[in-house]
């Protein structure tokens, strides 16, 4: 089973900065398959990145995915107040089938 | 325009049982992996199980294996989830979501549904 670790559990930050957030797999992902979601209190989770890197339709281009292997980084490059919410990453392969990490949630300071 | 609209869920004894479903529209259905992914209370996301666009092939989590059932009609547009044997750990807003060939993400979710499993 490939388990992924988010770090950090909580991140506080004030809008305009820079967030940067990790995922580690326990052993090798492909890129294709590693994705990045938004899930806002109450709402469903959105799809931010697919294939590690790529946006989603719709999304900012202050979100952007980068990584490979077992290492694969979330950043906003300018946080704004929609912003805060909880990110997962997630990916395809192996059994099961997908994996999500535990979550980051992204709080205002 | 995508929509994926789940219903089924309510409160059920320990034990029960319960089918989700799960209306599509806005794509060809057919050609596209679904996917049941739950989240506990406070909790984060879990897959559940997934079923090829054929309904040929599907896949459980080890945490729903030989009590959930998945399985598609492709000429209602609909996904299915039979859960049997429920515990309280099943309690959960359970969500459907579709997988692009050639994508290993989910681009589209519904709303969800709760499934409460209490006495």
């Amino acid at each position: 089973e490939v388990v992924l670790t988010q770090s950090p559990g909580t991140l506080s930050l004030s809008p305009g900065e820079r967030a940067t957030l990790s995922c580690r797999a326990s052993q090798s992902v492909s890129s294709s398959n590693l994705g990045w979601y938004q899930q806002k209190p109450g709402q469903a989770p959105r799809l931010l990145i697919y294939g590690a890197s790529n946006r989603a339709t719709g999304i900012p281009d202050r979100f952007s995915g980068s990584g490979s292997g077992t290492d694969f980084t979330l950043t906003i490059s300018r946080l704004e107040p929609e912003d805060f919410a909880v990110y997962y990453c997630q990916q395809y392969g192996g059994s099961p089938l997908y994996t999500f990490g535990q979550g980051t949630k992204l709080e205002i300071k | 325009e995508v929509q994926l609209l789940e219903s089924g869920g309510g409160l059920v004894q320990p034990g029960g049982s319960l089918r989700l479903s799960c209306a599509a529209s806005g794509f060809t259905f057919s050609s596209y992996v679904m996917i049941w992914v739950r989240q506990a209370p406070g909790k984060g996301l879990e897959y559940i199980s997934s079923v090829s666009g054929s309904a040929a092939a599907a896949s459980y989590a080890d945490s729903v294996k030989g009590r959930f059932t998945i399985s598609r009609d492709n000429s209602k547009n609909t996904l299915y989830l039979q859960m049997n044997s429920l515990r309280a750990e099943d309690t959960a807003v359970y969500y459907c979501t579709k997988r692009p060939g050639g994508s290993g993400n989910f681009d589209s979710w519904g709303q969800g549904t709760l499934v409460t499993v209490s006495s």
